[in-house]
C-alpha cells in the first residue's frame, strides 16, 4: 500500500520554464508534508515543507501547494534551473515521527 | 552539508556476513532515522530512536538491529547478509518536535553491496 505517490519517474523542462511536480497521497493522517531534492551519490537535501492546515507555502523560487480534498500536493519551481536537474521526493509526517516516501520524479532542466 | 555524517561510504561484503552502519546525527538533534533505498525504490523507513529509545519501526527485518548511545550517535546492524539486503542506507536526525513540523536531515549514506 503506497501512501504517497509520484506518478511521473520522469519530467523534463526548458531552463527558465515552471517545473511542476506532482504528489498524491492517501493517508489523511499526515500533519504535514516535505519536499526533499536528492543528487546522485548524495543524501536528500531539505527543500521545502508544508503544514496540512496550510495550502502554500513560498520559498524563493520554490512554492508547495497543497489540496486537502483532493489528497494532492505539487511543487512548483520558477524559473526552473539547470542546477535543479535532481531527483525530487515528496514525503508525508505526522505524530509517528517517521516520513513515508514517494518513490520520486527525476527533473531534467535542460539549458 | 547537513551536519549528520554517516560512516563507511561504502561497504563490500559477502553473503552471511555482519555488518555495521554508524552515524552522527546534526548538533542538538535527538532523534534519529534510518532509511533504505534500494534500486529503483524510495526511502523505506526502518527504525527511529529518540534520545536512546526506541520509537517507532518500520520495515525493518529481524536481521536488522539498531541502537542508539548515550552521545546520540546510532548504529545500525545487519546479519546474515543476502544479496537483496544491497541497497543505499540513509540515515537522518531531527530535533523531534512533537507540535508542529519535524524536518529530517539526511546525511550521505552508505552503500552496501552484498556480493
Amino acid at each position: 500500500d503506497q501512501q504517497v505517490k509520484q506518478n511521473s519517474p520522469s519530467l523534463s523542462v526548458q531552463e527558465g520554464r515552471i517545473s511542476i511536480l506532482n504528489c498524491d497521497y492517501t493517508n489523511s493522517m499526515f500533519d504535514y508534508f516535505l519536499w526533499y531534492k536528492k543528487y546522485p551519490a548524495e543524501g536528500p537535501t531539505f527543500l521545502i515543507s508544508i503544514s496540512s492546515i496550510k495550502d502554500k507555502n513560498e520559498d524563493g523560487r520554490f512554492t508547495v501547494f497543497l489540496n486537502k480534498s483532493a489528497k494532492h500536493l505539487s511543487l512548483h519551481i520558477v524559473p526552473s534551473q539547470p542546477g535543479d536537474s535532481a531527483v525530487y521526493f515528496c514525503a508525508g509526517g505526522g505524530s509517528q515521527g517517521n516520513l513515508i516516501f514517494g518513490k520520486g520524479t527525476k527533473l531534467s532542466v535542460k539549458p | 552539508d547537513s551536519g549528520v555524517t554517516q560512516t563507511p561510504k561504502h561497504l563490500i561484503t559477502a553473503t552471511g556476513q555482519r555488518v555495521t552502519l554508524r552515524c552522527s546525527p546534526r548538533s542538538g538533534d535527538l532523534s534519529v532515522y534510518w532509511y533504505q533505498q534500494s534500486l529503483d525504490q524510495g526511502l523505506q523507513f526502518l527504525i527511529q530512536y529518540y534520545n536512546g529509545e526506541e520509537r517507532a519501526k518500520g520495515n525493518i527485518l529481524e536481521r536488522f538491529s539498531a541502537q542508539q548511545f548515550p552521545d546520540l550517535h546510532s548504529e545500525l546492524n545487519l546479519s546474515s547478509l543476502e544479496l537483496g539486503d544491497s541497497a543505499l542506507y540513509f540515515c537522518a536526525s531531527s530535533v523531534a518536535n512533537t507540535v508542529g513540523i519535524d524536518e529530517q536531515y539526511f546525511g550521505p549514506g552508505t552503500r552496501l553491496t552484498v556480493t
